[in-house]
């Protein structure tokens, strides 16, 4: 079960700006532990997309940025293309009894 | 390029065992943790287990705790998931992912494990 709640699923219009929560608790985001966000485009593997909660790997484009505050954090995506059009995941540590590392659900971007 | 390829996967009845492997390149894979992810049809990413560099700690998740083993071998570069007791509810595709403080990049492309009689 994720202890990481994403809403399941958003969309925006291309050029249009969109968000995702990600909403946590004291014993993960909280505590003070990073929050990375991933893409998984259908039919592939997960891809990191945001690193340390609002860092960016090389090659990932500035339409993507990631910020934390208090037990949530938040994935934005600006200038929304057809090609975002995928899933994406946040993920912590956690440090309750659990489970060490933990995803969100989940969440769809769809653009109209 | 740093690459990820895992092998191994394919279909098991309940009960039975399956070893994963995960060849890794294109980066030094003995100073680097490594995990287990899993992802079941149509739903989202779970966690399954852990491994330091050396391998002288291992984390697993609860539901795979005493069934799985992770394991590496250094001297091959290569990550390993030993899944005995299997269950209709691992059918999953399994990756595997280089941990860094960074996030966990890259993934493999996956392998399907079912589990089915």
């Amino acid at each position: 079960q994720s202890v990481l709640t994403q809403p399941p699923s958003v969309s925006g219009a291309p050029g249009q700006r969109v968000t995702i929560s990600c909403t946590g608790s004291s014993s993960n985001i909280g505590a003070g532990y990073d929050v990375h966000w991933y893409q998984q485009l259908p039919g592939t593997a997960p891809k990191l997309l945001i690193y340390g909660n609002s860092n960016r790997p090389s090659g990932v484009p500035d339409r993507f940025s990631g910020s934390k505050s208090g037990t949530s954090a938040s994935l934005a995506i600006t200038g929304l293309q057809a090609e975002d059009e995928a899933d994406y995941y946040c993920q912590s540590y956690d440090s309750s009894l659990s489970g060490l590392y933990v995803f969100g659900t989940g969440t769809k971007v769809t653009v109209l | 390029q740093v690459q990820l390829v895992e092998s191994g996967g394919g279909v098991v009845q309940p009960g039975g065992s399956l070893r994963l492997s995960c060849a890794a390149s294109g980066f030094t894979f003995s100073s680097y943790g490594m995990h287990w992810v899993r992802q079941a049809p149509g739903k989202g990413l779970e966690w399954v287990a852990f491994i330091r560099y050396d391998g002288s700690n291992k984390y697993y998740a609860d539901s795979v705790k005493g069934r799985f083993t992770i394991s590496r071998d250094n001297s091959k570069n290569t990550l390993y998931l030993q899944m005995n007791s299997l269950r209709a509810e691992d059918t999953a595709v399994y990756y595997c992912a280089k941990s860094d403080y960074g996030g966990w990049s890259p993934w493999g492309q996956g392998t399907l494990v079912t589990v089915s009689s």
